[in-house]
Order: structure tokens, then sequence, then C-alpha cells
């Protein structure tokens, strides 16, 4: 089990608005930026939002942040086929001193 | 374009040491402001943080790795490598390495290698 908890699983139809979240604790996501990753089956990870909600030049503004305490969140807009992919979420420890991923969610379009 | 390139053997015999190089393209991997990443996943599982160095010498290692783990950074090569020993099994996974953006805050790792396979077999 990760430390910090993201739902296994979600799913949308093409043009929803999904949302991911992340939950943790005052060691991690309620005192550092979390960071989100699309990662594709046989591709490297890639960057999709840093310091809670600033996107990457690149990443298409479908895709936003948000952080309230303990806890992050993902969120998906106007839902394609081609996001279907697995995210995490990512933040450092200052107990762990140390970085920690979510377990990861797989989104099905 | 930063580009990162994993090498290493793909199949590492049990209890032997695992050796990987990350070589870095297109930026200084002594430029301050990044730390030097490794990451990796097992089979069918999520991403695990293996850990990171920083140009002056500063290493955070997975506690969990702790004991087995050494990570260098040759900046004159532009390339940092991870040695653990004593593998088995459970180390068998896919490594990546990264660049992870660092001003008071982890910014997240913009950059990846494409990742290598690793089997630790008898």
């Amino acid at each position: 089990q990760s430390v910090l908890t993201q739902p296994p699983s979600a799913s949308g139809t093409p043009g929803q608005r999904v949302t991911i979240s992340c939950s943790g604790s005052s060691s991690n996501i309620g005192s550092n930026a979390v960071n989100w990753y699309q990662h594709l089956p046989g591709t490297a990870p890639n960057l999709l939002i840093y310091g809670n909600d600033q996107r990457p030049s690149g990443v298409p503004d479908r895709f936003s942040g948000s952080k309230s305490g303990t806890s992050a969140s993902l969120a998906i807009s106007g839902l394609q086929s081609e996001d279907e992919a697995d995210y995490y979420c990512e933040t450092w420890d200052d107990s762990l001193n140390g970085v920690l991923f979510g377990g990861g969610t797989k989104l099905t379009v | 374009q930063v580009q990162l390139q994993e090498s290493g053997p793909g199949l590492v015999k049990t209890s032997q040491t695992l050796s990987l190089t990350c070589t870095v393209s297109g930026a200084s991997s002594g430029s301050g402001g990044y730390y030097w990443t490794w990451i990796r996943q097992h089979p069918g599982k999520g991403l695990e943080w293996v850990g990171n160095i920083h140009y002056s010498g500063s290493t955070y290692y997975n506690p969990s790795l702790k004991s087995r783990l050494s990570l260098s950074l040759d900046t004159s090569e532009n390339q940092f490598s991870l040695k653990l020993t004593s593998v088995t099994a459970a180390d068998t996974a896919v490594y990546y390495c990264a660049r992870e953006r660092v001003s008071g805050y982890h910014y997240g790792m913009d950059v990846w290698g494409q990742g290598t396979k690793v089997t630790v077999s008898s």
C-alpha cells in the first residue's frame, strides 16, 4: 500500500470530465507540492502537472490540478480516447526524506 | 532539448550487483536546480522512487533500498549511475532515470529516459 492513496481505476466517456484523487498526510501533500504524471504502457511517464496546479508547456489545458490540505486532485476535461493511461501523483515526504508516488490510477475512456 | 538514456545489463544474476548509467545530453548534470533521479516499475505495478543525487553530492535514498544502494554523479562525463548490491528477483523491474526540478519544493520529473528492463535471475 502506498502512503499516497489513489483510486485504482477511473473511467469516463469521450467529452466527459473526470477527476482522480490523491490522499496523503501532513508530512507529504500537506507541506509539499504535488506533481502528476501520465504513463502510457511501454513509454516513459510524462509530467502533466507540477507545483500542484502548473502545466508544463505542451500539456493541454484540459488537464488541471488542485490541492487542499492533505489531498490533491487531477481533473481531465473533454476526455479523449488517447487519455487512456495510468496516472500517478507524486510529492516529497518530510518524514521519509524522499519522494513518494501514489499507487496509480488506471483511466479507461 | 534535454535527453536521458539509460544503459546497463538487462540480466543480472541473483546476489550480484546491478549497475546502471544514465547519460545526459542537452544539459549539464552539474547545473544547480536539479536532482538526478532513479525510478523503477516492477512488472504490473506502479512507480517506485529509488533515489536521487544532486551535483553537490547530496543523495537521498528510498529507505527500503538504502542499505544496498549507491548513487554517483560524473559531471565530466555528464552521467549519473546506480549500483544496487545483493539483488534478488524482487529487483526485477524497468528502471528509469529522470531529471527532477527542485526550487524549494520538488517540482516534478520533467525529463525521463526511455527506461531499461532489468531481470534478476539465477
